[in-house]
C-alpha cells in the first residue's frame, strides 16, 4: 500500500491528452513538492516533472504539472508511442521525514 | 557527467544480510547539496524508498525497514553501501542507488539497478 494514491492504469491514442492524478496528505503533497518519474520497461525511473511543475532540460513541453492542495497530477498532450510507460509521483513526508512515493500508473498507447 | 554504478551479490540467502555499494564517478560525493539514497522495486511493483545518507554520515532510514537497514559512506572512494539484515523473499527487488536532493525527493540521478534474489 503506498502513501501516495495513483491510479494503476490509464490510455490514450496518439495525439491525445492524458492525465494522471496523484492523492496524497498534509504531511506530503500538502506540504512539499511533488515529482514524477516515468519508467520505461527495464531501465531506472528518469525524472520527468520537479518542484511540481517544473520540466528538466530534455523533458518536452508535452509533459506538464500542477498541484493543489493534497493532489497533483501530470498531463501528456499530444500523447505519443513512446509515452508508454510506467509514471510515478513522489513527495517529501514530513511524518517520515523522507521520500514517499505513488503505485505507479501504466501508460498504455493505444 | 555523474554516474552511480550499483554492485553486490544477485543471490542472498534467506536471513543472511544483503550487502550492496554505490560507486559514484564523474563528481564528488561530498556535495553539500545532495543526499545519496537506496530506493528498491520488488519486481512488478512501485518504488520504496530505503534511506539515505549525506557526505557527512548522517543517515535517514525508511521507519518500516529502520531495524534491519544500515548505509555508510566512503568518501575516500566515492562509494555509500547499503546493508539489510535479515532478508526475506519480501526482500526480492532491483535496488536502486540514487542522487537526492536535499530535503526532496528530486532524483536526477539513478544507477541502472540490480537485481537481489532472496532464495535457498
Amino acid at each position: 500500500q503506498s502513501v501516495l494514491t495513483q491510479p494503476p492504469s490509464a490510455s490514450g491514442t496518439p495525439g491525445q491528452r492524458v492525465s494522471i492524478s496523484c492523492s496524497g496528505s498534509r504531511s506530503n503533497i500538502g506540504s512539499n513538492a511533488v515529482n514524477w518519474y516515468q519508467q520505461l520497461p527495464g531501465t531506472a525511473p528518469k525524472l520527468l516533472i520537479y518542484s511540481n511543475n517544473q520540466r528538466p532540460s530534455g523533458v518536452p513541453d508535452r509533459f506538464s504539472g500542477s498541484k493543489s492542495g493534497t493532489s497533483a497530477s501530470l498531463a501528456i498532450s499530444g500523447l505519443q508511442s513512446e509515452d508508454e510507460a510506467d509514471y510515478y509521483c513522489a513527495a517529501w513526508d514530513d511524518s517520515l521525514n523522507g521520500p514517499v512515493f505513488g503505485g505507479g500508473t501504466k501508460l498504455t498507447v493505444l | 557527467q555523474l554516474q552511480l554504478q550499483e554492485s553486490g551479490p544477485g543471490l542472498v540467502k534467506p536471513s543472511e544480510t544483503l550487502s550492496l555499494t554505490c560507486t559514484v564517478s564523474g563528481d564528488s560525493i561530498s556535495s553539500s547539496s545532495y543526499y545519496w539514497g537506496w530506493i528498491r522495486q520488488p519486481p512488478g511493483k512501485g518504488l520504496e524508498w530505503i534511506g539515505s545518507i549525506y557526505y557527512s554520515g548522517s543517515t535517514y532510514y525508511n521507519p518500516s525497514l529502520k531495524s534491519r537497514v544500515t548505509i555508510s559512506v566512503d568518501t575516500s572512494k566515492n562509494q555509500f553501501s547499503l546493508k539489510l539484515s535479515s532478508v526475506t523473499a519480501a526482500d526480492t527487488a532491483v535496488y536502486y542507488c540514487a542522487r537526492l536532493l536535499l530535503g526532496s525527493t528530486r532524483i536526477d540521478y539513478w544507477g541502472q539497478g540490480t537485481l537481489v534474489t532472496v532464495s535457498s
